[in-house]
């Protein structure tokens, strides 16, 4: 079966310190990758979203960035954080290209940054 | 610009009452449209899904309501309990794509 892994599970972090958030997937090949931002616990806003190692599509501008070095590895980072980086970051999966695409959702960081 | 707008941002029923989420979109090149559950602190789960192909899809107690020439969809909830408290968010994706777009979310609260 497949699961997905986020960690650290919270992080408290000052203004202007890096930040790297880490996702894992285990038992599929080729998986969607995405990074989530939720603030407030409401609005689930989509950061990147990658089909394949080193492939890697923004969706906001902003002073955070994602990696993809392995199949199943997924990276949020920071060079230097923000106030407004403050929330609950999510890492989703899913596979294929078209169709019903499930996305599934892992557990969460909660990221304050102080 | 938001895609998929969702209505109400928050809900209170009582136990056994009927929960009802609506969904609003623009894009008509949106063709899988699910909903998420999720409970505070915990990553949203998919609950149920419906394509344009049908106007009504059932799970227990849960059923989406599709009606395509409106371009909206709902979540109902029946006999709600206490334990479906929680945020609900719909969502919408492109066949061609592998993008989902999700609505504002709405917080259920279902008192005992």
């Amino acid at each position: 079966s497949q699961t997905i892994h986020q960690w650290p599970a919270t992080l408290v972090q000052p203004v202007g310190s890096p930040l790297s958030l880490e996702c894992t997937v285990e038992g599929t090949s080729n998986p969607n990758l995405y990074w989530y931002r939720q603030a407030a616990g409401r609005g689930l806003q989509l950061l990147f979203y990658s089909v394949g190692i080193g492939q890697i599509s923004s969706e906001v501008p902003q002073n955070l960035s994602a990696s993809r070095p392995q199949d199943r590895q997924f990276i949020l980072s920071s060079k230097k954080l923000l106030l407004s980086d403050s929330g609950f970051y999510l890492c989703a999966w899913s596979v294929g290209r078209v169709g019903d695409n499930e996305q599934f959702f892992g557990p969460g960081t909660r990221l304050t940054v102080l | 610009q938001q895609q998929v707008k969702q209505s109400p941002q928050s809900l209170i029923v009582q136990k056994g009452g009927i929960s009802i989420i609506n969904c609003a979109y623009e894009n008509t090149a949106f063709d899988y449209f699910p909903w998420y559950q999720q409970f505070p602190g915990k990553g949203p789960a998919l609950l149920i899904a419906i394509r344009p192909d049908v106007s009504e899809k059932k799970e227990g107690r849960f059923t989406i309501s599709f009606n395509k020439s409106a371009k909206q969809f709902s979540l109902h909830i029946m006999d709600s309990q206490p334990g479906d408290s929680a945020t609900y968010f719909c969502a919408a994706k492109e066949t061609s794509g592998s993008r989902l777009t999700f609505g504002e979310g709405t917080q259920l609260t279902v008192n005992p």
